[in-house]
């Protein structure tokens, strides 16, 4: 296992469109985050998994996202109808029994 | 008032000297984590703890929790540690979550 990925790196959208993230976390941790960044800020939490079910989420996420995990393994984030304000990284991360946390390379999101 | 500050936000220091990066937070804690982060996104996990200190490599990490402050050291410092250092924490009050609540980082150029 190579750790947490995430697909895209790097997306380019007009506003308006739709867009779909996907995070793989490491195999055996149960426990899933997203989070998203914004230049020059630290990281935001967005929502939590333990396993399939959602049991957090937080203000940020507005009615056009909505995150998924269906099989308790890889999740992932969709935003509808993006606005400019959508640009940022989203940033995965997966967390073991003992708390370490560990992140994805993240998915930058430019919305033109 | 956020609740992880960081200081300072910003650090240029020459080749081979000591660095520390300050993190004061608000809330009580089950746990500190130190990242790093560069450009491009990814974000490593450098340490996380709890109580006392923890060392590895040229790195240092301390906390004190009666004083809820964590110091990062970093000894001989090499052009390759730049990078953004982020201080996050477990908040107890996070339920189940487990969420992390981030700093704003600190900016770190290490000069030849």
């Amino acid at each position: 296992d190579t750790g947490v990925s995430q697909d895209p790196r790097h997306k380019i959208t007009k506003r308006g469109q739709n867009v779909t993230f996907r995070c793989d976390p490491i195999s055996e941790h149960n426990r899933l985050y997203w989070y998203r960044q914004t230049l020059g800020q630290g990281p935001e939490f967005l929502t939590y998994f333990q396993n399939e079910a959602q049991l957090e989420k937080s203000r940020l996420l507005s009615d056009r996202f909505s995150a998924e995990r269906p099989k308790g393994s890889f999740s992932t984030l969709e935003i509808q109808r993006t606005e400019q304000g959508d640009s940022a990284m989203y940033l995965c991360a997966s967390s073991s029994p003992t708390g370490a946390a560990f992140f994805g390379q993240g998915t930058r999101l430019t919305v033109v | 008032k956020n609740e992880v500050e960081q200081s300072p936000q910003n650090l240029t220091a020459q080749e081979g000297e000591f660095i520390t990066i300050n993190c004061s937070y608000s809330v009580g804690i089950s746990a500190l984590h130190w990242l790093q982060q560069h450009p491009g996104g990814g974000i490593v996990s450098l340490f996380m703890l709890s109580s006392g200190k923890k060392k590895h490599g040229r790195l240092i990490a301390t906390i004190n929790i009666q004083e809820k402050h964590s110091s990062l050291h970093i000894t001989a410092s090499h052009p390759r540690d730049s990078a953004v250092y982020i201080c996050a924490v477990r908040s107890l009050g996070g339920g189940a979550t487990n969420k992390l609540i981030f700093g704003t980082g600190t900016l770190l150029a290490v000069q030849p």
